[in-house]
């Protein structure tokens, strides 16, 4: 069986650019996580699909961040326009069963320069 | 708002050495405390959760305890073994029965010494 897989692993953007980060999530897991490390600190809640409707995005830093979930599938997560602050590693995680026994992805390196 | 502290932020024992670390909960609603392993270059790894009507669960080496009344859970790693070296993350639910999330400590970087 296939991880959660994320796309891509690192990237390097100059600040007032756009990135887009990739999750797909184990097949038939209809919660979706998204978190975000910054360097030495917390793995920080993002927000959480359930299918393709938002649960929870209490976590969204600004309306720079965009989410969204396909068809309940794959989600992506915009940053439009990247600021310096938004450097951090983005993990996707994905369960069948809400917020227990998540599964994650290696992460997203993100470095806004 | 909610959050977890964990401590300590790294930790070196030597291999066969047993290995603590500790967290504190802040929402006396929490009822679900996971422990997830973060390997190099991989995504964070579920190793134990424990629910808060059990006081401790083991598996293998691994146990963790929970106080309920001082809102703190602690993670014991027994016989450490190279293979231990990770950076382990303490969780707890936040929300109480209609919690949807867990929130994350700060992370430990334990280094098993030969």
């Amino acid at each position: 069986e296939a991880g959660v897989t994320q796309f891509p692993s690192h990237s390097v953007i100059e600040k007032g650019q756009t990135v887009t980060l990739r999750c797909d999530p184990i097949s038939g897991h209809d919660n979706l996580y998204w978190y975000r490390r910054v360097m030495g600190k917390e793995i920080k809640f993002l927000l959480h699909f359930v299918k393709e409707s938002k649960q929870d995005e209490s976590g969204m830093p600004n309306n720079r961040f965009l989410a969204e979930r396909t068809g309940g599938t794959y989600s992506t997560l915009k940053v439009q326009p990247a600021e310096l602050e938004d450097s951090g590693v983005y993990f996707c995680a994905s369960s069948q069963g809400g917020y227990e026994k998540l599964f994650f992805g290696s992460g997203t390196q993100l470095s806004v320069l | 708002g909610e959050n977890v502290e964990q401590h300590p932020s790294t930790l070196s024992v030597q291999e066969g050495d047993s290995a603590v670390i500790k967290c504190t909960y802040s929402d006396s609603a929490s009822n679900y405390f996971p422990w997830y392993k973060q390997e190099l270059g991989k995504g964070p790894q579920l190793i134990i959760d424990i629910r808060s009507n059990v006081g401790e669960k083991k598996d293998q080496r691994i146990a963790v305890t929970l106080n309920k009344t001082a809102k703190h859970f602690s993670l014991h790693i027994t016989e450490t073994q190279p293979e231990d070296s990770a950076v382990y993350f303490c969780a707890a639910s936040i929300g109480g029965s209609s919690a949807s999330k867990i929130i994350f400590g700060s992370g430990t970087r334990l280094s098993i010494r030969p």
